[in-house]
């Protein structure tokens, strides 16, 4: 099985530009999640989607930020109007449906940008 | 919110040697997983841990999930240079949730 596919690897924005950010799950995964990880920082979880649905997104910031799963193709995050700050490496989990006893989440190898 | 502390944040130590990274919060946590990062990579998965008092090994690594679900650890026996990395700690309230992750253990194995 393909693990969880990230695109692109590396995406370097001007400030003020829009950055699109790829995730295409593990086979069989129907859950992803966001996380970011700011330089010298922890993961911090941003957003929950299933198909077509947002679950969570208590740690998305209220502006310029979006995600979506739409029921065909992968998951994007969008991040409008980028700024320097918003550099960071960006990653994407995926995991099987919920109601199982636990799950567990599968990482993508990220996508790093740099807004310059 | 949720913490994870971990701790130590850095272990530099020499091949042979014996380790161990803690994972402690005041939460409870339905499971929590141990994760292992590579430079430029993203985490990978190592194990995961659901209840309390549960001890799971993986060769020379030697995970613990404390009796109240709270707090875990992470014992690795004579560490080799390939276990070089980044250690991380995460948990998970409920299944499907979001994961917490403690801020990592960066371990070095001298040859």
């Amino acid at each position: 099985n393909a693990g969880v596919m990230q695109n692109p690897r590396h995406l370097v924005r001007r400030r003020g530009q829009e950055a699109r950010l790829r995730c295409s799950p593990m086979k069989g995964h129907s859950h992803v999640y966001w996380y970011r990880q700011l330089p010298e920082e922890g993961l911090k979880f941003m957003v929950y989607l299933q198909k077509e649905n947002i679950i969570d997104e208590s740690g998305m910031p209220k502006e310029r930020f979006s995600a979506e799963f739409p029921k065909e193709g992968p998951s994007i995050l969008r991040i409008q109007q980028v700024v320097r700050g918003d550099s960071a490496a960006y990653f994407c989990a995926s995991s099987q449906k919920p109601g199982q006893a636990y799950y567990e989440q599968y990482f993508g190898p990220g996508t790093r940008l740099t807004v310059t | 919110t949720q913490l994870l502390e971990q701790s130590p944040q850095f272990l530099s130590i020499q091949e042979g040697e014996n380790l161990t990274v803690y994972c402690n919060s005041s939460s409870v946590f339905s499971s929590l997983q141990w994760y292992r990062q590579e430079p430029g990579e993203g985490p990978v998965l190592l194990v995961t841990v659901v209840t309390g008092g549960e001890v799971k090994k993986l060769k020379r690594l030697t995970f613990q999930f404390g009796d109240a679900r709270k707090d875990s650890s992470l014992h690795i026996t004579a560490a080799q240079p390939g276990d070089t990395g980044l250690y991380l700690c995460a948990g998970a309230q409920n299944a499907g949730n979001m994961l917490t992750f403690g801020g990592g253990t960066r371990l070095m194995v001298k040859p």
